[in-house]
């Protein structure tokens, strides 16, 4: 089966500091990858996705880093904000029009 | 333009009642999603619909769990005989073709509550 785990339930960074989330993925077939920022009491907000034809994609202040290999996904953040507190949720799917799965989630929190 | 909304936010209910959720997707988005988050977890798929059918739904716990899509917008999921652990917020999400390499967008979710 497919599962999607994170390395870390909870980061904190100073504000203006970058920050990594890391993620592993278990399933091999696994060919696409999603991050989503879930703040309280919202549903989760897309940030970033890439396919696994590539290593890196970079959006406005994030970068998703994808190492086939080990099977290992992060997203880093540039000079995080406050605004930048919330669950982060790495996610995938595999061949085929599979359901995405979810992670756990990991808790950045942004000291001022 | 307008996101994915669902009602009621909030439902509140006791063990053994029936409950309905809606789901208004974004407006021309093909594929639906339902997925169910309990607190500290991430999201689990429910089921997905592709237009009018379900295209997927491998991931309803039991036979009490029943979604429709009966005009390929708005959506139904439907709770019977509710226990308490069908308490969590219940998430829908809308993607354009549903390929499954596609962003897909969520709504705030329904917190549903079984007593």
């Amino acid at each position: 089966g497919e599962s999607v785990g994170l390395h870390l339930p909870t980061l904190s960074v100073q504000e203006g500091d970058n920050s990594i989330i890391n993620c592993a993925y278990s399933n091999s077939a696994s060919d696409y990858f999603i991050w989503y920022k879930q703040e309280s009491g919202k549903g989760p907000q897309f940030i970033i996705d890439i396919r696994s034809n590539m290593d890196k994609r970079q959006g406005q202040r994030v970068t998703v880093l994808l190492n086939k290999t080990v099977k290992h996904l992060s997203l880093q953040i540039a000079a995080t904000q406050p605004g930048d507190s919330a669950v982060y949720f790495c996610a995938s799917s595999g061949a085929g029009n599979t359901p995405l799965v979810f992670g756990k989630g990991t808790r950045l929190s942004v000291i001022a | 333009g307008a996101g994915v909304s669902q009602t009621p936010s909030n439902k509140v209910t006791e063990k053994g009642k029936y409950v309905e959720l809606r789901c208004d997707p974004i407006s021309g988005h093909t594929a639906l999603y339902w997925y169910r988050q309990s607190l500290g977890q991430g999201p689990e798929f429910l089921i997905y619909f592709q237009g009018t059918g379900a295209a997927d739904d491998s991931g309803l716990p039991n036979d009490r769990f029943f979604a429709v899509r009966p005009e390929g917008s708005v959506s139904t999921l439907k709770i019977q005989r509710t226990e308490r652990g069908d308490s969590a917020v219940y998430l829908c999400a809308s993607s354009t073709y549903g390929t499954g390499r596609e962003t897909q967008y969520f709504g705030p979710g329904t917190r549903l509550l079984v007593l």
